[in-house]
């Protein structure tokens, strides 16, 4: 049971650079989001999905995009990197939003010079 | 002010010793409680979950809830090596949760 698999593990992007980071899960998880972790700062949410084809914005969506058109996968893209993306990302999913505790990846770490 | 405010550390204990974690929450509104433990370059992993006030045990883990203060608590009996790790809050309810940044743990052989 893989749970939830995030690709790449690391990346450097140059600034104006776009990519996508991949979350897929087997656990049949409605829920899916993306939080960055950056020192002293906690996760913060980026996007989220409560389903297929539904996403919505979290705390910090600028300069993200999401899409989700399975259950199972929930990437992430960045549309013109910048150094202030420059950090570790992670994908978690749960089988809803509220009151269930999260199964995050193994995170990407990024760093955009 | 935070919404999730938790000493980052970091904290450093021998093995064997007791440890206490906390973390402070504003919004009274917050219902639901969960501590994780994120070992260095690896996701966050769920330990303890709870949505009440009191304490909740899971082997040498001990959840406590004080809702009248917003404040909640990690205990981790006999500490080992193994528990060298990040430990992050997360308190949600009212259609939000935030996490703690987290306080780093290590303890010592």
């Amino acid at each position: 049971n893989a749970g939830v698999t995030q690709t790449p593990k690391f990346q450097v992007l140059k600034t104006g650079q776009s990519m996508t980071l991949q979350c897929a899960q087997d656990m049949n998880h409605e829920y899916m989001s993306w939080y960055r972790q950056d020192p002293g700062m906690g996760l913060r949410l980026i996007h989220y999905s409560v389903g297929a084809g539904i996403t919505d914005q979290g705390e910090v969506p600028n300069g993200y995009n999401v899409s989700r058109s399975t259950t199972e996968d929930f990437p992430l893209r960045l549309l013109s990197a910048a150094p202030s993306q420059t950090s570790v990302y992670f994908c978690a999913s749960s089988p809803g939003r509220w009151a269930y505790g999260y199964t995050f990846g193994s995170g990407t770490r990024l760093t955009v010079v | 002010q935070k919404e999730v405010e938790q000493d980052p550390g970091p904290l450093s204990v021998p093995e064997g010793a007791i440890v206490s974690l906390n973390c402070t929450y504003s919004n009274s509104a917050f219902q639901y409680f969960m501590w994780y433990r994120q070992y260095s370059r690896k996701g966050p992993e769920l330990l303890m979950y709870t949505y009440s006030s009191g304490n909740k045990e899971d082997g040498r883990f001990t959840a406590q809830v004080d809702k009248s203060s917003k404040y909640i608590s990690l205990f981790i009996r006999d500490s080992q090596p193994s528990d060298s790790a990040t430990y992050l809050c997360a308190i949600g309810g009212n259609n939000d949760m935030r996490f703690g940044a987290g306080t780093r743990l290590t303890v010592k052989p």
